[in-house]
Protein backbone atom coordinates (compact mmCIF):
# COMPACT_ATOMS: atom_id res chain seq x y z
CA UNK A 1 0.00 0.00 0.00
CA UNK A 2 1.14 3.69 -0.30
CA UNK A 3 2.03 5.60 2.44
CA UNK A 4 0.27 8.80 3.19
CA UNK A 5 1.09 11.49 1.25
CA UNK A 6 1.11 15.08 1.60
CA UNK A 7 1.37 17.89 -0.63
CA UNK A 8 3.12 20.60 -0.82
CA UNK A 9 6.70 19.33 1.13
CA UNK A 10 7.70 23.10 1.08
CA UNK A 11 5.48 26.46 1.08
CA UNK A 12 6.74 29.69 1.37
CA UNK A 13 4.17 32.78 2.21
CA UNK A 14 3.73 36.02 3.42
CA UNK A 15 2.22 37.49 6.86
CA UNK A 16 -1.76 38.02 6.26
CA UNK A 17 -2.00 35.30 3.09
CA UNK A 18 -3.79 31.88 3.62
CA UNK A 19 -2.39 28.59 2.60
CA UNK A 20 -4.07 24.87 1.58
CA UNK A 21 -2.40 21.87 2.77
CA UNK A 22 -3.34 18.81 1.58
CA UNK A 23 -3.06 14.93 2.61
CA UNK A 24 -3.88 11.67 1.03
CA UNK A 25 -4.29 8.97 3.57
CA UNK A 26 -3.55 5.79 3.10
CA UNK A 27 -6.42 3.23 1.10
CA UNK A 28 -9.33 2.32 3.58
CA UNK A 29 -7.75 4.65 6.55
CA UNK A 30 -10.68 6.55 7.53
CA UNK A 31 -9.12 8.62 10.12
CA UNK A 32 -7.35 11.58 9.55
CA UNK A 33 -6.04 13.74 12.01
CA UNK A 34 -3.59 17.40 11.52
CA UNK A 35 -0.51 17.53 14.20
CA UNK A 36 1.70 20.80 14.26
CA UNK A 37 5.37 20.68 14.82
CA UNK A 38 7.29 23.60 16.02
CA UNK A 39 10.72 23.74 18.02
CA UNK A 40 9.21 25.57 21.10
CA UNK A 41 5.61 23.77 21.39
CA UNK A 42 6.71 20.50 20.04
CA UNK A 43 4.00 18.43 18.12
CA UNK A 44 0.37 19.52 18.77
CA UNK A 45 -2.62 18.23 17.98
CA UNK A 46 -4.81 20.47 15.28
CA UNK A 47 -7.75 18.38 14.61
CA UNK A 48 -9.20 14.66 13.55
CA UNK A 49 -11.83 13.84 10.79
CA UNK A 50 -13.34 10.41 10.65
CA UNK A 51 -15.64 9.97 7.83
CA UNK A 52 -16.08 13.56 6.23
CA UNK A 53 -17.17 14.51 10.13
CA UNK A 54 -14.46 16.34 12.42
CA UNK A 55 -14.85 14.54 15.64
CA UNK A 56 -11.76 16.27 18.02
CA UNK A 57 -10.51 19.30 17.67
CA UNK A 58 -7.24 21.26 19.47
CA UNK A 59 -6.50 24.35 21.02
CA UNK A 60 -5.60 26.38 18.00
CA UNK A 61 -7.53 29.58 16.73
CA UNK A 62 -10.18 29.37 14.22
CA UNK A 63 -7.82 30.87 11.77
CA UNK A 64 -7.22 26.83 11.32
CA UNK A 65 -9.47 24.95 9.59
CA UNK A 66 -10.27 21.34 7.70
CA UNK A 67 -12.62 19.15 5.84
CA UNK A 68 -12.49 15.83 4.70
CA UNK A 69 -13.60 14.23 1.39
CA UNK A 70 -15.61 11.29 0.38
CA UNK A 71 -12.32 9.79 -0.65
CA UNK A 72 -10.61 10.15 2.88
CA UNK A 73 -8.38 12.74 1.31
CA UNK A 74 -8.08 15.88 3.71
CA UNK A 75 -7.36 19.18 3.56
CA UNK A 76 -6.34 22.24 6.45
CA UNK A 77 -6.56 25.79 5.78
CA UNK A 78 -4.86 28.65 7.69
CA UNK A 79 -6.32 31.62 7.14
CA UNK A 80 -4.42 35.15 8.18
CA UNK A 81 -1.28 33.64 8.76
CA UNK A 82 0.94 35.00 11.00
CA UNK A 83 4.62 34.29 11.59
CA UNK A 84 4.45 31.90 14.15
CA UNK A 85 2.53 29.72 11.92
CA UNK A 86 5.83 28.68 10.66
CA UNK A 87 5.93 25.08 11.38
CA UNK A 88 6.22 21.50 9.86
CA UNK A 89 2.53 20.06 9.33
CA UNK A 90 2.22 16.51 9.94
CA UNK A 91 -0.75 14.29 8.53
CA UNK A 92 -1.72 11.05 10.09
CA UNK A 93 -3.86 8.14 9.06
CA UNK A 94 -5.13 5.31 10.69
CA UNK A 95 -7.94 2.80 10.63
CA UNK A 96 -9.44 4.46 13.79
CA UNK A 97 -8.28 4.20 17.24
CA UNK A 98 -6.91 2.50 18.96
CA UNK A 99 -4.88 1.28 15.79
CA UNK A 100 -0.78 2.32 14.48
CA UNK A 101 -1.24 6.37 13.10
CA UNK A 102 0.68 6.53 9.77
CA UNK A 103 2.56 9.80 9.37
CA UNK A 104 3.47 11.61 5.90
CA UNK A 105 6.28 13.18 5.50
CA UNK A 106 5.29 16.35 6.43
CA UNK A 107 4.34 19.99 4.80
CA UNK A 108 6.92 23.01 5.35
CA UNK A 109 5.50 26.32 5.80
CA UNK A 110 7.30 29.18 6.59
CA UNK A 111 6.00 32.73 6.67
CA UNK A 112 8.00 35.70 5.84
CA UNK B 1 -0.10 20.76 25.63
CA UNK B 2 1.96 17.70 25.68
CA UNK B 3 0.85 14.80 28.09
CA UNK B 4 3.94 13.11 27.90
CA UNK B 5 7.27 14.24 29.46
CA UNK B 6 10.74 12.12 27.68
CA UNK B 7 13.66 11.83 29.70
CA UNK B 8 17.25 12.06 28.67
CA UNK B 9 16.14 15.05 26.12
CA UNK B 10 19.08 14.21 24.46
CA UNK B 11 21.61 10.93 24.33
CA UNK B 12 25.05 10.51 23.31
CA UNK B 13 26.60 6.98 22.37
CA UNK B 14 28.89 4.96 21.01
CA UNK B 15 27.80 2.55 17.56
CA UNK B 16 27.11 -0.71 19.29
CA UNK B 17 25.68 0.55 22.60
CA UNK B 18 22.27 0.05 24.10
CA UNK B 19 20.50 3.52 24.17
CA UNK B 20 17.23 3.56 27.06
CA UNK B 21 14.75 6.56 26.85
CA UNK B 22 11.72 7.02 28.74
CA UNK B 23 8.22 8.46 28.56
CA UNK B 24 5.85 9.13 31.55
CA UNK B 25 2.52 10.30 31.18
CA UNK B 26 -0.72 11.58 32.97
CA UNK B 27 -3.80 9.97 31.84
CA UNK B 28 -5.20 6.40 31.35
CA UNK B 29 -4.97 5.34 28.04
CA UNK B 30 -5.51 2.87 25.45
CA UNK B 31 -2.40 2.26 24.07
CA UNK B 32 1.52 3.78 23.37
CA UNK B 33 3.04 4.48 20.65
CA UNK B 34 6.32 5.10 19.72
CA UNK B 35 8.07 7.09 16.37
CA UNK B 36 11.11 7.95 14.87
CA UNK B 37 11.67 11.05 13.30
CA UNK B 38 14.85 12.09 10.94
CA UNK B 39 16.23 15.92 11.30
CA UNK B 40 12.53 17.30 10.45
CA UNK B 41 10.70 15.10 8.57
CA UNK B 42 7.87 12.77 8.93
CA UNK B 43 7.37 10.50 11.91
CA UNK B 44 7.81 6.98 11.51
CA UNK B 45 6.33 4.45 13.64
CA UNK B 46 7.88 2.46 15.80
CA UNK B 47 5.61 0.24 18.00
CA UNK B 48 2.38 0.21 19.42
CA UNK B 49 1.76 -1.53 23.57
CA UNK B 50 -1.27 -2.37 24.61
CA UNK B 51 -2.44 -0.76 28.09
CA UNK B 52 -2.95 -4.78 28.92
CA UNK B 53 0.68 -5.25 27.49
CA UNK B 54 3.89 -4.90 29.16
CA UNK B 55 6.61 -5.73 27.07
CA UNK B 56 7.04 -5.64 22.96
CA UNK B 57 9.99 -6.85 20.93
CA UNK B 58 10.33 -5.33 17.37
CA UNK B 59 14.10 -6.47 15.66
CA UNK B 60 16.87 -4.41 17.95
CA UNK B 61 13.95 -2.63 20.09
CA UNK B 62 12.29 -3.21 23.15
CA UNK B 63 9.45 -1.18 24.89
CA UNK B 64 7.91 -2.10 27.98
CA UNK B 65 5.11 -0.14 29.99
CA UNK B 66 3.68 -0.09 33.33
CA UNK B 67 0.37 1.36 33.41
CA UNK B 68 0.49 1.67 37.40
CA UNK B 69 3.71 4.35 37.33
CA UNK B 70 1.74 5.52 33.82
CA UNK B 71 5.47 5.29 32.07
CA UNK B 72 7.17 3.20 29.23
CA UNK B 73 10.21 2.66 28.02
CA UNK B 74 12.07 2.19 24.91
CA UNK B 75 15.07 0.24 24.96
CA UNK B 76 17.58 0.29 21.43
CA UNK B 77 19.84 -2.49 21.42
CA UNK B 78 23.48 -2.55 19.73
CA UNK B 79 22.24 1.03 18.20
CA UNK B 80 24.22 2.10 14.74
CA UNK B 81 24.73 5.73 12.99
CA UNK B 82 21.34 5.44 11.39
CA UNK B 83 19.56 5.24 14.55
CA UNK B 84 20.13 8.72 14.96
CA UNK B 85 17.35 10.23 15.43
CA UNK B 86 14.58 12.41 17.51
CA UNK B 87 12.18 9.73 19.20
CA UNK B 88 8.63 10.44 20.53
CA UNK B 89 5.88 8.78 22.30
CA UNK B 90 2.53 8.93 22.11
CA UNK B 91 -0.49 8.07 23.84
CA UNK B 92 -3.75 7.07 23.11
CA UNK B 93 -5.89 8.47 25.97
CA UNK B 94 -8.91 5.88 26.92
CA UNK B 95 -11.92 9.20 27.32
CA UNK B 96 -10.34 11.06 24.59
CA UNK B 97 -13.45 11.46 21.63
CA UNK B 98 -12.36 10.27 18.33
CA UNK B 99 -8.00 10.05 17.39
CA UNK B 100 -6.45 12.14 19.38
CA UNK B 101 -2.57 11.18 20.00
CA UNK B 102 -0.62 13.13 22.21
CA UNK B 103 3.23 13.50 21.52
CA UNK B 104 5.82 13.72 24.71
CA UNK B 105 9.09 16.32 24.43
CA UNK B 106 10.95 13.63 22.38
CA UNK B 107 14.70 12.92 22.91
CA UNK B 108 17.17 13.64 20.42
CA UNK B 109 19.42 10.69 20.17
CA UNK B 110 23.08 10.33 18.50
CA UNK B 111 25.16 7.79 17.52
CA UNK B 112 28.63 8.12 17.19
CA UNK B 113 30.68 5.65 14.28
Amino acid sequence: KAGVTQTPRYLIKTRGQQVTLSCSPISGHRSVSWYQQTPGQGLQFLFEYFSETQRNKGNFPGRFSGRQFSNSRSEMNVSTLELGDSALYLCASRLDSPDKAFFGQGTRLTVV
Amino acid sequence: SQQGEEDPQALSIQEGENATMNCSYKTSINNLQWYRQNSGRGLVHLILIRSNEREKHSGRLRVTLDTSKKSSSLLITASRAADTASYFCATDPIKAAGNKLTFGGGTRVLVKP
